[in-house]
């Protein structure tokens, strides 16, 4: 069946300096990638989606770029700020229109 | 844009208790979802309703009772309510067929 992997639980960086969040997935489909953002005591809500293979997609000054051939879906931003502290889900739609599979996501925090 | 209201905001129950939680939606979706969140997990997929009258099991469903009332409203019952059990519950909407899901705010269940 389908599956993701999100290698870090948890991440904590400085404001201001960059971060990655690691997503890499499994399917047989091909793949909708989605990351999820989580902010405390709140509901998980849609940062970014793609499943154009080698596009940079956008969103909120985070980017990802799906990537076929390695498998990933990985989260980036230039600079993290301390509103970015959050739970942040990897998920993937692969053979089913209606489920996602989800990464045990990564808590980022972000200290002044 | 729509919103979904999950009710109640906290749960506490008793061992062996029957439990039920409910979700409304005014986005007009078709389908709807019922996960459970678990620190360190992710989202588990308990049940999910691809329209008014139909009901799918998840990956996560023994122990779990659902039923769609309506177009927009979704429940969940916890058929025997397990002592030490802590997690947040999760609705979620999406139009039939797309791959995008829209969250609620959840559940948090305690049971004594």
């Amino acid at each position: 069946g389908d599956s993701v992997t999100q290698t870090e639980g948890l991440v904590t960086l400085t404001k201001g300096l960059p971060v990655m969040l690691n997503c890499t997935y499994q399917t047989t489909y091909s793949p909708f990638l989605f990351w999820y953002v989580q902010h405390l005591n709140e509901a998980p809500k849609l940062l970014l989606k793609s499943s154009t293979d080698n596009k940079r997609t956008e969103h909120q000054g985070f980017y990802a770029t799906l990537h076929k051939s390695s498998s990933s879906f990985h989260l980036q931003k230039s600079s993290v700020q301390l509103s970015d502290s959050a739970l942040y889900f990897c998920a993937l739609s692969g053979g089913s229109n209606y489920k996602l599979t989800f990464g045990k996501g990564t808590l980022l925090t972000v200290t002044p | 844009g729509g919103i979904i209201t999950q009710t109640p905001k906290f749960l506490i129950g008793q061992e062996g208790q029957k439990l039920t939680l409910k979700c409304q939606q005014n986005f007009n979706h078709d389908t709807m979802y019922w996960y459970r969140q678990d620190s360190g997990k992710g989202l588990r997929l308990i049940y999910y309703s691809i329209t008014e009258n139909d009901l799918q099991k998840g990956d996560l469903s023994e122990g779990y009772d659902a039923s769609r009332e309506k177009k927009s409203s979704f429940s969940l019952t916890v058929t025997s309510a397990q002592k030490n059990e802590m997690a947040v519950f999760l609705c979620a909407s999406s139009m039939v067929g797309g791959r995008e899901q829209y969250f609620g705010p959840g559940t948090r269940l305690t049971v004594l």
